[in-house]
């Protein structure tokens, strides 16, 4: 069965650096999105992406944040000038389009930890 | 404000009872329902969705859930419970608002089989 991947699983990182966290999603698939989990708490949409754009984003994805698909596998979410409150769980996930009639297929995780 | 309430941090039920994970959801317009459940150190795993149609909705390994409009509930349920069901469940709703899709997760529910 297709699934979603994201690399790495594991990110450290110092404050202020920038990170790329890396999903490649199924390959018939058009919607992309990136939600987080900052630990004990619940997931929270960050960015949805479709036809090499954003087409939602919440209040969290700000400035900071980036998204981007560089070529035609791979989905990215760059986080600029890392703050320790980034720290979190990202999943990234994809669905097919469709009449509206779909769900969301989630990859692992990236952990990512700032010091 | 479009959300979604589960109100158990943590269900304990015994191997072979029946169990019950709770969600209420405010949503205006007719809500997409999902559950989505997440092992340790795994990504949120599709159970199952209700769209329209029969109110009670069958899903992945037993799971099932009942739609029941009146008291904006999307309960899941499953009759006999295996320990490994244990983890975290999540709810989850998906609505239209300004022409894009958002979707809004529960602060998850963690079940714990006991043998």
């Amino acid at each position: 069965e297709p699934e979603v991947t994201q690399t790495p699983s594991h990110q450290v990182t110092q404050m202020g650096q920038e990170v790329i966290l890396r999903c490649v999603p199924i390959s018939n698939h058009l919607y992309f999105y990136w939600y987080r989990q900052i630990l004990g708490q619940k997931v929270e949409f960050l960015v949805s992406f479709y036809n090499n754009e954003i087409s939602e984003k919440s209040e969290i994805f700000d400035d900071q944040f980036s998204v981007e698909r560089p070529d035609g596998s791979n989905f990215t979410l760059k986080i600029r000038s890392t703050k320790l409150e980034d720290s979190a769980m990202y999943f990234c996930a994809s669905s097919p389009i469709s009449t509206g009639l779909y769900e969301q297929y989630f990859g692992p995780g990236t952990r990512l930890t700032v010091t | 404000a479009q959300s979604v309430a589960q109100p158990e941090d943590q269900v304990n039920v015994a191997e072979g009872n029946p169990l019950t994970v709770k969600c209420t959801y405010s949503v205006s317009g007719n809500p997409y329902l999902f559950w989505y459940v997440q092992y340790p150190n795994r990504g949120l795993q599709f159970l199952l969705k209700y769209i329209t149609g029969d109110n009670l909705v069958k899903g992945s390994y037993g799971f099932e859930a009942e739609f029941n409009k009146s008291q904006t509930s999307f309960h899941l349920k499953k009759p006999s419970a295996l320990v490994s069901d244990s983890a975290l469940y999540f709810c989850a709703v998906r609505f239209y608002s300004g022409g894009y899709q958002k979707v809004t997760f529960g602060t998850g529910t963690k079940l714990q089989v006991i043998p």
